[in-house]
Parts: C-alpha cells; structure tokens; sequence
C-alpha cells in the first residue's frame, strides 16, 4: 500500500531531550516535507527536500533539523526541544522533486514537550 | 512574499445548503499551483484538487466546485448540497514555481472549519 508513515504517532517528553521523528515514504517521491499544525496557524512548513541530500528551510525552522541520507526516509530532529515545539507534526511527500503536485501526508505525530 | 488568507475560520451550516469556502493568496510569480486539502475529524490530511496559475477554468468534481480568479487572487471552493460527512477542516495552499526564488516552499492558510449540521 501506498504511504507515509511516521514514528511515533505520540510523544511526550521534557525540555531539552533530544528526539526523532521518522519520516518513511514507498512512492519512490523525491519531495518530502515536514509541517506544523497550531490552532489557529493552520499548517506551516518547517523544512522540506527536493531530493537526496537536498534540503532547505521552510517558514518556521529554527529548532529543528532534518537530514535526507536516503530516497525514501526524511527524519526530522529537535535537538534540543522546548514547550513552543508541542504541536502536531505531519510529515508529506510529493512525486517529482518540485513542491507543485499534490501531497501525501502520514498520519501526524502529536508531540508534547513539557 | 507568499500569502494565503482564508479569512473564515468557522462555518456551520444545516445539511443540503450550498455553502463556499474563501481562499485569497499574494504571490509575486507569474507560475504558481493552488491546492486544496480535507482534513475530517479522523485528521488525516486528503488532496482534493491542484491548479496551475496559467488555468482559470473552473472545476467540478460531483458536489465540490472551484472557482480560481487570477483578477481577485481567489481560489474559492463551493460545496453543494453539503453533506454532513462534508464536515472537516479545509485548507488551502498556493506553493511557487521552482525556478521562482521561493524554491518549492509551500505555505496553507489557516483553514476554515466547517460543520454541516443534519
């Protein structure tokens, strides 16, 4: 089947404890991107990649890294996390290695930083 | 800079009415792609439609409708007769040319939450 997956789907942790969020995509999709969702802020994109070790910023990226070592998983790590960072994360990929075909989102990683 | 704006945050209407979503967007490219999401209850994100900048024509897709003006810089969703399984949150998304300086980032407006009530 085709999708994105994320790991975990739900996170709680404390500040300053470095986390990873798994990204997997099995549409061989150059795009990949990783969002913020806040009331009220609707999604924003923190980081995305046009392909293998290809990757820039997005609207909102201080605090996170991300690394595309490989085709098909994009990792997003907070170093260093802070309450601000609790939000639900949604990780996405795209066919071509463009941001202008549609979507594929997974399922969204609700994390709570404390 | 890029912008969307979609100035409803909440609507609730009663089943079978018509009801339009509004999605205004800032862009200074000439190339550039609008996208429509669904997010239901279950908070999945689903893909409901693409545009490209150099097509004004209008879509339908059964009781989903979308009107893009490049004159007004709108791309505005209408749902007809809505049904209650219609209610979700809808956002919408406008993301530029690669070749334009904004690369292939991709900004969402802050959604519009739409209840249908039976």
């Amino acid at each position: 089947e085709a999708q994105v997956t994320q790991n975990p789907r739900y996170l709680i942790t404390v500040t300053g404890k470095k986390l990873t969020v798994t990204c997997s995509q099995n549409m061989n999709h150059e795009y990949m991107s990783w969002y913020r969702q806040d009331p009220g802020l609707g999604l924003r994109q923190i980081y995305y990649s046009m392909n293998v070790e290809v990757t820039d910023k997005g609207d909102v990226p201080e605090g996170y890294k991300v690394s595309r070592k490989e085709k098909r998983n994009f990792p997003l790590i907070l170093e260093s996390p802070s309450p601000n960072q609790t939000s639900l994360y949604f990780c996405a990929s795209s066919p071509h290695g463009q941001g202008s075909y549609e979507q594929y989102f997974g399922p969204g990683t609700r994390l709570t930083v404390t | 800079a890029q912008k969307v704006t979609q100035a409803q945050t909440e609507i609730s209407v009663v089943e079978k009415e018509d009801v339009t979503l509004d999605c205004v967007y800032e862009t200074r490219d000439t190339t550039y792609y609008l996208f429509w999401y669904k997010q239901p209850p279950s908070g999945e994100l689903v893909f409901l439609i693409r545009r490209n900048s150099f097509d004004e024509q209008n879509e339908i897709s059964g009781r989903y409708s979308w009107n893009f003006q490049k004159s007004t810089s709108s791309f505005n969703f209408t749902i007809t007769a809505s049904q209650v399984v219609d209610s979700a949150v809808y956002f919408c998304a406008l993301s530029e040319d690669e070749r334009g300086s904004s690369a292939s980032k991709i900004i969402f407006g802050s959604g519009t939450r739409l209840s249908i009530r039976p």
